[in-house]
């Protein structure tokens, strides 16, 4: 019964270099969405997608920023020319389809990214 | 404008003392308002999801409660383990209603 996976659980990358973090959602679940959450702040939300599909992109700075959720494979969160901003622990969240009623998120370890 | 607020931001409580963490909200019409509970260096972990006011829902030592302008989690007799960062998120009727509006959170803390 494997929940939510991220990878790499810790990722280390100098300004200017891209980033990519990986999330497989739990298995049946076809939504997906990502959220930044800074030391001592709560969870922002960036992006909401379905399979190849991004539904809402509101929280995602337009600029370096990127994901995808492609029919076959992880959802990817991609930053590029990452800035010290970035710094911080990306989640990833899942759930089923929402039907008639809404479904609570599972989350995944998260993503801590360190930009030095 | 959708918020959501926690209080108090850190709670110490001896190991057995009973107490309760408020989420406060502000919503245009609440769908739905979730607890989560957060461990050092991991992702949240769903605890309660409550859906109208005056329903509760228990989970061991853990009771969640909702009114039309907040939501408790009452806790008691807590042990060491009960220690976490307790998250309070609401979700909203409308177009963007599978967005989540989170609380900064309580950080509990139960000394032996």
């Amino acid at each position: 019964n494997a929940g939510v996976m991220q990878n790499p659980r810790h990722l280390v990358r100098r300004r200017g270099q891209e980033a990519r973090l990986r999330c497989s959602p739990v298995k049946g679940h076809s939504h997906v969405y990502w959220y930044r959450q800074l030391p001592e702040e709560g969870l922002k939300f960036m992006v909401y997608l379905q399979k190849e599909n991004i539904i809402d992109e509101s929280g995602m700075p337009k600029e370096r920023f990127s994901a995808e959720f492609p029919k076959e494979g992880p959802s990817i969160l991609r930053i590029q020319q990452v800035v010290r901003g970035d710094s911080a622990a990306y989640f990833c969240a899942s759930s089923p389809a929402l039907k008639a009623g809404f479904y609570e998120q599972y989350f995944g370890p998260g993503t801590r990214l360190t930009v030095t | 404008e959708d918020q959501v607020t926690q209080s108090p931001e850190a709670l110490r409580l001896q190991e057995g003392e009973s107490s309760s963490l408020n989420c406060s909200y502000t919503v245009s019409g609440l769908r739905g308002l979730f607890w989560y509970r957060q461990d050092p260096g991991k992702g949240p972990e769903f605890l309660f999801t409550l859906y109208s006011a005056g329903e509760e829902k228990e989970k061991e030592r853990l009771k969640a409660t909702l009114t039309k302008k907040e939501s408790f989690l009452h806790i008691t007799a807590p042990k060491p383990e009960d220690s976490a960062t307790y998250l309070c998120a609401v979700q909203a009727w409308g177009d963007s209603n599978y967005q989540l509006i989170w609380g900064a959170g309580t950080k509990l803390i139960i000394k032996p």
